[in-house]
């Protein structure tokens, strides 16, 4: 089946600077990629999600890419935020089941 | 908004005795989910449904059965419960196809 690796299981920014988390994924047929924040303590939540049919999508301080070549996607925040402090799960979904298949997760840390 | 709420949010058992974890969705989504949570592991899919009257195999299955009475319940059901299934365990709903998928706020299960 489908897996998933997120290459930072942590990561340290500074308030205002930028964040990439990057994740592979190996299966050719995924074709839809979402990420989900979970705050501490918290459940998680959807942030943001692409499909194979675009290379690249932006909402807000949100930008998520996609390289079908490398089988690789991203996350990039800008101007980070405190609140931005959580955990991120990338993932990665085939078919029209919506089976998805998660990361391990990346913690990242905005620092003051 | 979606809503899944899962009962009980905290749960301490004895090991081999069975415990059953609700989760219900007032969403009308076909799809659900159980995950589990443990560090360095991410999120993990024991069961999942169709719909009512359907359960699936997800990746670690063994231990656990699941019910889907109706589209609204779907319960996880350790009939032995072990130490090692000690954890995090979240319910989800979501609609097949390439959408977001809505998580509950968790149960922490510990088995003593």
């Amino acid at each position: 089946g489908e897996k998933v690796e997120q290459h930072e299981s942590t990561l340290s920014v500074r308030e205002g600077d930028s964040a990439v988390i990057n994740c592979t994924y190996t299966d050719t047929a995924s074709s839809y990629f979402p990420w989900y924040k979970q705050e501490a303590g918290k459940s998680l939540h959807f942030v943001i999600d692409i499909r194979s049919n675009v290379d690249r999508k932006q909402s807000q301080r949100l930008t998520v890419l996609l390289d079908k070549k490398a089988k690789r996607f991203s996350l990039h925040i800008t101007a980070t935020q405190p609140e931005d402090s959580a955990i991120y799960f990338c993932a990665a979904s085939i078919g029209s089941n919506n089976r998805i298949f998660f990361g391990d997760g990346t913690q990242l840390v905005v620092k003051p | 908004e979606a809503a899944v709420t899962q009962s009980p949010r905290n749960k301490v058992a004895v090991t081999g005795g069975k415990v059953t974890l609700s989760c219900n969705q007032t969403n009308n989504h076909n799809n659900m989910y159980w995950y589990r949570q443990d560090t360095g592991h991410g999120l993990r899919l024991i069961h999942y449904s169709y719909g009512a009257g359907s359960t699936e195999k997800g990746d670690i299955p063994d231990g656990y059965k699941a019910s889907r009475p109706s589209q609204e319940n779907f319960s996880l059901i350790l009939e032995l419960a072990t130490p090692s299934q000690t954890s995090v365990y979240f319910c989800a709903s979501g609609v097949p196809g390439h959408t977001e998928v809505f998580f509950g706020k968790g149960t922490r299960l510990t088995v003593v």
